[in-house]
């Protein structure tokens, strides 16, 4: 196990519905980045949280939201949810350095009907 | 990042060595090498990652070429539980983000 843990492990929505994932880092990192990853792709980079501000966004649009807490510990928030919406998403944690390797967690793998 | 092209699929056999090989032409000179690999249901699990010289660690060895346009992941003796998908990451600067292709899936045979 890496230490990072996620929850929910499973969700079902409703179309425009709104849903918040949680996600703990491994001890001592401040950097958390989260993933989607749809069925037979790789996972694809939505944003990364560094000391609580946001440090860096993929190609998803603004009802795709984050915070990150004191401790650490990080929420990906989606607004208005689409069918296309259902995905696995990751969350990882690390040092904020490019040499180093991040630690995932087991994903929530979330359905939107 | 830099693109990354690897084979879609790949085999083995138990207890054989398993070569698998990853482009990154367009590799920048402060762009490391990662390789991540995802067991069915399991999020990505780091496996070894480099900048030029040859990487071993516990799970695996890094090969990289003189260039650096390529790299191979060395997995020295494939068990049944090496079977998953392996990305190859270029990757650098201070935004730490893995871009992540479509990946080599290995299968392995007893």
């Amino acid at each position: 196990e890496t230490g990072v843990t996620q929850s929910p492990t499973h969700l079902i929505k409703t179309r425009g519905q709104q849903v918040t994932l949680r996600c703990s880092s491994q001890s001592g990192h401040n950097t958390v980045s989260w993933y989607q990853q749809a069925l037979g792709q790789g996972p694809q980079f939505i944003f990364q949280y560094y000391r609580e501000e946001e440090n860096g966004r993929g190609n998803f649009p603004p009802r795709f939201s984050g915070l990150q807490f004191p401790n650490y510990s990080s929420e990906l928030n989606v607004n208005a949810l689409e069918l296309d919406d259902s995905a696995l998403y990751l969350c990882a944690s690390s040092l904020p350095r490019a040499n180093t390797e991040a630690f995932f967690g087991q994903g929530t793998r979330l359905t939107v009907v | 990042d830099a693109k990354t092209t690897q084979p879609n699929s790949m085999e083995s056999n138990e207890e054989e060595p398993v070569h698998l090989p990853c482009n990154h032409s367009t590799i920048s000179g402060t762009d490391y090498i990662h390789w991540y690999r995802q067991l069915p249901s399991q999020g990505p699990e780091y496996v070894i990652h480099g900048l030029t010289s040859n990487v071993n660690n516990r799970m695996a060895s890094l090969a990289i070429a003189e260039d650096r346009k390529s790299s191979t992941l060395i997995l020295h003796r494939a068990t049944l539980r090496d079977a998953a998908v392996y990305y190859c990451i270029g990757n650098g600067g201070s935004n730490y983000k893995l871009t992540f292709g479509k990946g080599t899936l290995l299968t392995v045979n007893p």
